[in-house]
């Protein structure tokens, strides 16, 4: 089944404490990109990824890192995660950047 | 800062025709998009206008005039399982990097809510 996952679902953590959460698509997708959805601000994109080692910032990139060091995966780094990153999660994919995404479940992150 | 505008909610009844609207301010970008995302879900696609004019697909329709910076999205014999939060989208302004492709800006979202 052509799909986009993303681990973990949930996430409670405490603020300074490294996470990674991972995204990964099974269409041979060359596009992928990572989003946060907050109440009131609708999607706003973080990092976005045109190919295999082409990454480049969306919007709100600050506290983020990215990497796309194969073409299936593209990982959400947060290497000293703080309150104002709770958020619901989204990572997308699509064939190329002009073409439909397809999105993931989504990750709900709690930062204490 | 978001260049799209969209009303925040909207209600309508069942079978009836309702029309979302987003504006936005940008001298230029690739084309405009529509998200539908259910509560608890993810966004999924509907519609896309790389063109100016009407683009249909079943009871949705999209519309874009870049001239008078408009689009809308559409949507015909209005069903309970249409309530949900409808996006529209921009791909690359031109302001925001130089206009990158893979840049996608969002609107923030308009709650439709569809009443028997």
């Amino acid at each position: 089944e052509a799909q986009v996952t993303q681990n973990p679902r949930y996430l409670i953590t405490v603020t300074g404490k490294k996470l990674t959460v991972t995204c990964s698509q099974n269409m041979n997708h060359e596009y992928m990109s990572w989003y946060r959805q907050d109440p009131g601000l609708g999607l706003r994109q973080i990092y976005y990824s045109m190919n295999v080692e082409v990454t480049d910032k969306g919007d709100v990139p600050e506290g983020y890192k990215v990497s796309r060091k194969e073409k299936r995966n593209f990982p959400l780094i947060l290497e000293s995660p703080s309150p104002n990153q709770t958020s619901l999660y989204f990572c997308a994919s699509s064939f190329r950047a002009l073409e439909t995404q397809y999105f993931g479940p989504g990750t709900r992150l709690l930062v204490l | 800062g978001q260049s799209l505008e969209q009303p925040s909610e909207v209600t309508a009844v069942e079978g009836a025709i309702v029309q979302i609207n987003c504006t936005y301010q940008t001298s230029g970008f690739y084309g405009l998009s529509w998200y539908q995302q259910h509560d608890g879900g993810a966004p999924t696609f509907l519609s896309y206008n790389a063109l100016d004019g009407l683009e249909e697909t079943g009871r949705f329709s999209s519309f874009l005039s870049r001239s008078d910076s408009y689009g809308y999205l559409l949507l015909q014999e209005l069903q309970m399982k249409d309530s949900a939060s409808y996006f529209c989208a921009v791909r690359g302004l031109l302001e925001n990097y130089g206009g990158s492709q893979g840049n996608l800006i969002f609107g923030k979202g308009t709650k439709l809510s569809v009443k028997p």
